[in-house]
């Protein structure tokens, strides 16, 4: 089946420190989105990714597409401890369905 | 706006009961997706329903159904419930159908089987 690999399932980072989490494909995707979700909250959108090569930037997120469209990465700099949360990316295959991978849990160490 | 409504937040069932669950899309909404979340499995898809038709189901048993009415709302309904259905249930509205843009999702249903 159609499944998005995502890495690491857990992090944990002294504030200050970068973060990243990854998603990998075996198959090409016609898009790719990330989410955010709160302890205790439910997911929020972050950014949707189309284009090969894309990168995109929110303040201290970054967020590439790779050029073959089968990976996804999102990186902080700099944690705070408000960018304490498990972040998910949600794969679209081309079937109008979001599959979201399994999530990475980031924890921040003041 | 007001966003997406579920109900009811948290309930508690045994096994063999039946549940509805409810979901109020962002007006103008009319796609509406439900979500399966546990702590080991993440976040599952149930289905999808778009203008009262169910667009795409995810692998669940047939215990698992829901519908969509006019008016966008929609339930979804588990039927004779056991220990591993406890999670809790997360309904997304979007503009378009899922895969085109941005869900909006609820705040869930936790519900927990005894």
């Amino acid at each position: 089946g159609q499944q998005v690999m995502q890495i690491p399932q857990y992090q944990h980072v002294q504030e200050g420190e970068d973060f990243t989490t990854y998603c990998n494909s075996s198959t090409t995707l016609s898009n790719i989105q990330w989410y955010k979700q709160r302890p205790g909250g439910h997911p929020v959108f972050l950014i949707q990714l189309v284009k090969s090569g894309e990168v995109k930037k929110q303040k201290r997120l970054t967020f590439q597409f790779g050029e073959a469209k089968k990976n996804s990465s999102l990186h902080i700099t700099a944690t705070q401890t408000t960018d304490v949360g498990t972040y998910f990316c949600a794969a679209n295959f081309g079937n109008e369905k979001l599959t979201f991978g399994t999530g990475t849990r980031l924890t921040i160490i003041p | 706006k007001a966003g997406v409504t579920q109900t009811p937040r948290y309930l508690i069932k045994t096994r063999g009961q039946q549940v509805t669950l409810s979901c109020s899309p962002i007006s103008g909404h009319r796609s509406v997706s439900w979500y399966q979340q546990t702590p080991g499995q993440g976040l599952q898809f149930l289905f999808e329903y778009f203008s009262e038709t169910q667009r795409n189901k995810g692998n669940f048993p047939g215990r698992f159904s829901g519908r969509q009415f006019s008016n966008s709302r929609s339930e979804m309904n588990v039927s004779t419930l056991e220990l591993g259905d406890s999670a809790l249930y997360l309904c997304a509205s979007s503009l378009a159908a899922q895969g085109a843009g941005e869900l909006f999702f609820g705040e869930g249903s936790r519900l927990t089987v005894l």
